[in-house]
């Protein structure tokens, strides 16, 4: 079966500290992944694609076959970074199947 | 393109009442998504059409909500009759099926039956 995990519901960090929201996923063959993530009350967008290899806003992820992982880091955090960010995982379907998602704050 | 496009944003309405969700997808994309947020269970996906086919609807809660597409540039979500525990955010989102091409999400609806 597809699966995504995000094992941390809550992250909270210190502005300028660095962050990792974990990923892991399950999945035969060759995995689409993304990172999208929700500010308040507005809609869900993409931040990264795994293909891309791009850092957007200072964030990166690195896809790690081995241990079936998708970690989204950062640096030095930044208070608007507040925000739900979600991995998911583009299935054989062709649905997309979603994390239950972190929630970071970055504290001032 | 003006993205995928939801309507209403905001609907309210009384126990019993049919709610009518509307979604426009982007212009080309092969595949609509239905998905559900709530502080509890996250974001499930409800029903998905590829070519305006339903594909998965296992994610339909039960009965009272129906899905469907009738071309490719419209869908609704309906809900009769509705409940309260059917309070959530509605979000509508397309994509094609090109490889790594991400889902692009509407705004959302929220809905309150009171």
């Amino acid at each position: 079966a597809q699966r995504v995990t995000q094992p941390e519901k809550l992250l909270s960090v210190f502005k300028g500290a660095p962050v990792e929201l974990k990923c892991n996923y399950s999945y035969s063959g060759s995995p689409e992944l993304f990172w999208y993530v929700q500010y308040s009350r507005q809609r869900l967008q993409l931040l990264l694609r795994h293909i891309s290899r791009e850092s957007i806003k200072g964030f990166t992820a690195d896809l790690n076959k081995g241990e079936t992982s998708f970690h989204l880091k950062k640096p030095f955090a930044q208070e608007e970074d507040s925000a739900m960010y979600y991995c998911a995982l583009r299935s054989y379907g062709q649905n997309f199947v979603f994390g239950p998602g972190t929630r970071l704050s970055v504290l001032p | 393109d003006a993205g995928v496009i939801q309507s209403p944003r905001h609907e309210v309405t009384e126990m019993g009442q049919e709610v009518t969700l509307r979604c426009k997808p982007i212009s080309g994309h092969d595949y609509l998504f239905w998905y559900r947020q709530t502080m509890m269970r996250g974001l499930e996906l409800l029903i998905y059409f590829n070519n305006n086919v339903p594909i998965d609807d296992s994610g339909m809660p039960e009965d009272r909500f129906s899905a469907k597409m009738p071309n490719a540039s419209f869908s609704t979500l309906k809900i009769q009759p509705s409940e309260p525990r059917d309070s959530a955010v509605y979000f509508c989102a397309s994509s094609s099926r090109d490889r790594n091409t991400e889902a692009f999400f509407g705004q959302g609806t929220r809905l309150t039956v009171v």
